[in-house]
C-alpha cells in the first residue's frame, strides 16, 4: 500500500532553515509527482510546490520562490523541502502529497504531515 | 492565479439530512477540480477529482458536479462521520495550485 512517511515536529527560530523529509513506499517512486502543501493554526490550505522524483524538476509558489528548496533521493525513495529565513507565519503543518495520476494534479495520498514551529 | 471561493463557510445539519457545499471559481476552470474532506488532527482525504469522479474508496453518498466556474459536492444523507471541513482545490492553471477557504459541516 501507499504510505508517506514524513519527519518529525520541529522548533525553530526566525531567521533559521528547516528541512523535512518525505519518505515514499508502495509504488514506483519515479513515476508520480510529490507536492508540498501546509497549514496554519486554524487556517485553510497552501500549496508550497512541486517535485518530479524522476528527475528533480521543481516549481514553487511564487511568495516561496527563494526560500524554498525541494530535493530528492532516489536510492531512499525520499523527497525534502527545506525553508529558509523562517518567519512566524511559517508555523504550519507541512504536508507532503502524491498525486493520483501521471497528468493529474490532485492529491490522493497525503503525509501525516510535519508541524513546524517558528518561535523566538 | 485562480481565486476558488467556497460558500457556505459553515453548515448547520444533522445526521441524514443532505448537505450541498459550493466552490466557485474566478475564471473557467473546466472541470478541473477536486474535493476533499479533513478532519481535526487528520491530513486531508480526497473525495472527488475532475469535479464529478470518486476517488478510490470514496461512499457513493458523496458527488460533485460542475463544470466551468460553478461546482458543488453533495452529501446525500449525513453520516455521523461525514461531519468535518471540506475543501475544494483547481488544477487548471498553475502555478500556483489553489484551494478554497473551506466549509465547515458541523452538527446542527
Amino acid at each position: 500500500q501507499v504510505q508517506l512517511v514524513q519527519s518529525g515536529a520541529e522548533v525553530k527560530k526566525p531567521g533559521a532553515s528547516v528541512k523535512i523529509s518525505c519518505e515514499a513506499s508502495g509504488y514506483t517512486f519515479t513515476k508520480y509527482f510529490i507536492h508540498w502543501v501546509r497549514q496554519g493554526p486554524g487556517q485553510g490550505l497552501e500549496w508550497v510546490g512541486i517535485i518530479d522524483p524522476s528527475d528533480g524538476t521543481r516549481n514553487f509558489a511564487q511568495k516561496f520562490q527563494g526560500r524554498v528548496t525541494m530535493t530528492r533521493d532516489t536510492s531512499a525513495s525520499t523527497v525534502y523541502m527545506e525553508l529558509s529565513g523562517l518567519r512566524f507565519e511559517d508555523t504550519a503543518v507541512y504536508y507532503c502529497a502524491r498525486v493520483i495520476g501521471p497528468t493529474a494534479d490532485f492529491f490522493e495520498y497525503w503525509g501525516p504531515g510535519t508541524p513546524v514551529t517558528v518561535s523566538s | 492565479e485562480i481565486v476558488l471561493t467556497q460558500s457556505p463557510a459553515t453548515l448547520s445539519l444533522s445526521p441524514g439530512e443532505r448537505a450541498t457545499l459550493s466552490c466557485r471559481a474566478s475564471q473557467s476552470i473546466n472541470s478541473y477540480l477536486a474535493w476533499y474532506q479533513q478532519k481535526p488532527g487528520q491530513p486531508p482525504r480526497l473525495l472527488i477529482y475532475d469535479a464529478s469522479n470518486r476517488a478510490s474508496g470514496i461512499p457513493d453518498r458523496f458527488s460533485g458536479s460542475g463544470s466551468g466556474t460553478d461546482f458543488t459536492l453533495t452529501i446525500s444523507s449525513l453520516e455521523p462521520e461525514d461531519f468535518a471541513v471540506y475543501y475544494c482545490q483547481q488544477r487548471s492553471n498553475w502555478p500556483p495550485l489553489t484551494f478554497g477557504g473551506g466549509t465547515k459541516v458541523e452538527i446542527k
